[in-house]
């Protein structure tokens, strides 16, 4: 089978940073791509990993361990405009747009 | 450029009727994907097309849900009959090519089965 697991929850500090962790288990893997969705709204699109290492964009951060078949997403001077839900989405195989998504980690932000 | 456009935006519906959801993909792009998504269940894959030939349905969860794609620029999505448990937000994705990993999501149809 295949499976994501991500944090349901995760609360932070306006202006902090944070880390959202995801797993996977899949019959394949050709990378590892993180969605943003706002309540009401549609995921749109924020980062992909196909190789090992850190993909980095403005204040958002995105790394992938395949040995570890891990990976997380690095929030920075986090504001509150970035409440929202975040899902880890694996593609399993080459050329095959099929993407399985993680139930998705809801990120609070305090003031 | 206008998005992935889905209709109707919201729908209410009786137990046993006919339910459609259109959407119309970003022009030029040739993948299409049909989400369900559920407080329970997250976001599911129910079937995507590619050059408007369904690749994988796998994800459809019985026969009373069936999806066309007649062209490039036009998808529908069908529950007949429809039942208070398909109640849902069923989102339209697109993306330019096979193999991209980028989809482009529609606004979501958000269907209430009473």
């Amino acid at each position: 089978g295949q499976s994501l697991e991500q944090p349901s929850e995760v609360t932070a500090v306006e202006g902090a940073i944070v880390q959202i962790n995801c797993t996977y288990q899949t019959s394949g893997f050709y990378g590892l791509s993180w969605y943003q969705q706002h309540d009401g709204g549609a995921p749109t699109f924020l980062s992909y990993n196909g190789l090992d290492g850190l993909e980095e964009t403005g204040r958002f951060s995105s790394f992938l361990s395949r040995s570890d078949s891990y990976g997380y997403l690095l929030l920075q001077e986090l504001q509150m405009k970035d409440s929202a839900s975040y899902f880890c989405a694996v593609n399993s195989a080459n050329r095959d747009d099929k993407i399985i998504f993680g139930k998705g980690t809801r990120l609070h932000i305090l003031p | 450029d206008a998005g992935v456009i889905q209709s109707p935006r919201h729908e209410v519906t009786e137990m046993g009727q006919e339910v459609t959801l259109r959407c119309k993909p970003i022009s030029g792009h040739n993948s299409l994907f049909w989400y369900r998504q559920t407080m329970m269940r997250g976001l599911e894959l129910l079937i995507y097309f590619n050059n408007n030939v369904p690749i994988d349905d796998s994800g459809m969860p019985e026969d009373r849900f069936s999806a066309k794609m007649p062209n490039a620029s036009f998808s529908t999505l069908k529950i007949q009959p429809s039942e208070p448990r398909d109640s849902a937000v069923y989102f339209c994705a697109s993306s330019l090519a096979s193999g991209r990993i980028e989809q482009f999501f529609g606004p979501g149809t958000r269907l209430t089965v009473l």
